[in-house]
């Protein structure tokens, strides 16, 4: 079966750095595309870019690029999502996803709280 | 860029269809025929329900259907039933090769 696992929730501080991690099984994870979006909470669904693990070309959302970094591990089938330094509003789940086209997601992680508390 | 604007709330009873609209623009609704929606149980992943328009992925029920005319994309739901209930969201393609998601619809089985 196809799974997405997802590193566990966190809390941090503003300021402080934060990689999350998205681990795929199941399927040759370097010929699908892994995509990263958020939700912040009661809120709806934001992409933020994708990668694709055979080459880490990497794609941002404008509202996104700068300030997150998407970044992939093939060796070890793990995707990542990274910040230098967090604000109060980066507070979300954040959501990897995999598709073989950048357009749909066909397979979900189960979400990573981060919590950054103003 | 602005979401693709969906509305916030639909419902209808057990069994009645219910069909619920995504609009964007020509660079992106209007202009592929890249349109998903996802079903979002909170607390839960979200589950493609139709990619491209219309296509279902294997083991989605053929009670959800997709279609699209103009810069507006709809899906349906036939025969509701209790398990429908939940978020739905609209995503495109873009001409700048991002994506974008609607606000969200929150479909409620009466």
């Amino acid at each position: 079966d196809v799974q997405l696992v997802q590193s566990g929730a966190v809390v941090k501080k503003t300021g402080e750095s934060l990689r999350i991690s998205c681990k795929g099984s199941g399927y040759n994870f370097p010929m699908y595309l892994i995509t990263w979006v958020r939700q912040i909470p009661g809120k709806g669904l934001e992409w933020m870019g994708r990668i694709d693990p055979s080459d880490s070309y990497t794609d941002y959302s404008p509202s996104f690029y700068g300030h997150v970094t998407i970044s992939v591990d093939k060796s070890i089938s793990t995707a990542y999502l990274q910040w230098s330094s967090l604000r109060a509003s980066d507070t979300a789940i954040y959501y990897c996803a995999k598709s073989s086209t950048p357009w749909h997601f066909d397979s979900w992680g189960q979400g990573t709280l981060v919590t950054v508390p103003s | 860029q602005s979401a693709l604007t969906q509305p916030a709330s639909v419902s209808g009873s057990p069994g009645q269809s219910i069909t619920i609209s995504c609009t964007g623009s020509s660079s992106d609704v209007g202009g592929y025929t890249y349109v998903s929606w996802y079903q979002h149980h909170p607390g839960k992943a979200p589950k493609l329900m139709i990619y491209d328009v219309s296509v279902r992925p294997s083991g989605v029920s053929n009670r959800f259907s997709g279609s699209k005319s103009g810069n507006t994309a709809s899906l349906t739901i036939s025969g509701l039933q209790a398990e429908d209930e939940a978020d739905y969201y609209c995503s495109s393609y873009t001409a700048s090769s991002t994506v974008l998601f609607g606000g969200g619809s929150r479909v409620t089985v009466l």
